[in-house]
């Protein structure tokens, strides 16, 4: 299967300072993305698609302004997390494509686990 | 509403014995349904992806079947090992993929 890399895998950073999450598609094209949030013991909830040249699309609830995400080309996708706050300390895994269409399947990445302190 | 559900949340069995992990969905009017091994802390790698127009889909020791019109899909892993304990989720693609809550798994030795 395609290869997703994310990185970093652990971050801790202190509240009101940003972070940023990478998600690389190693062998393959992407121009989709997706950013998905995971608390313990609960499933993957989706954030935002993100399109290779274009602004991402949020999901209900979910705050663009803290999270920025930017598809800047077909390999990589970034998450940022600005101005973090204890209540952001989650499991961020991203997802990608190789190709464009709905009966594709999904690859994802090994994950980041954000702990602001 | 389009939900995933998955259960039991939690599963334990003998090394040896076969695993039936069961996934369910409210919407038949589906993509394709995928299923995925979580382990702890980890991110999720990919089993295996049943499109709407297929019945089951084969890797190894791995089965799994869908029914649509019932909207249920079956994960079958067979002669299960200690190395088998994860976490197992499914996910549905109505267009974006949504996930079950997933079944947590342990193969005793």
């Amino acid at each position: 299967g395609a290869v997703v890399s994310q990185h970093p895998s652990r971050v801790i950073c202190k509240s009101g300072t940003s972070v940023k999450i990478e998600c690389r598609s190693l062998d393959f094209q992407a121009t989709t993305m997706f950013w998905y949030r995971q608390f313990p013991k609960q499933s993957l909830m989706l954030m935002a698609t993100s399109n290779e040249g274009s602004k991402a699309t949020y999901e209900q609830g979910v705050e663009k302004d803290k999270f920025l995400i930017n598809h800047a080309s077909l390999t990589l996708s970034t998450l940022t997390v600005t101005s973090a706050h204890p209540e952001d300390s989650s499991f961020y895994i991203c997802s990608a494509s190789g190709s464009p269409g709905t009966n594709t399947e999904a690859f994802f990445g090994q994950g980041t686990r954000l702990t602001v302190v | 509403k389009q939900e995933v559900t998955q259960i039991p949340a939690a599963l334990s069995v003998p090394e040896g014995e076969n695993l039936v992990l069961n996934c369910s969905f409210t919407d038949s009017a589906i993509y394709n349904l995928q299923w995925f091994r979580q382990d702890p802390g980890k991110g999720l790698t990919s089993l295996l992806l049943i499109q709407s127009s297929q019945r089951e889909q084969t890797s190894g020791r791995l089965n799994a079947s869908l029914d649509k019109s019932s909207g249920r899909s079956t994960l079958y892993i067979a002669a299960s090992q200690p190395g088998d304990s994860a976490t197992y989720l499914c996910a549905v693609r109505w267009g974006k993929l949504q996930f079950g809550a997933g079944t947590q798994v342990v193969v005793t030795p």
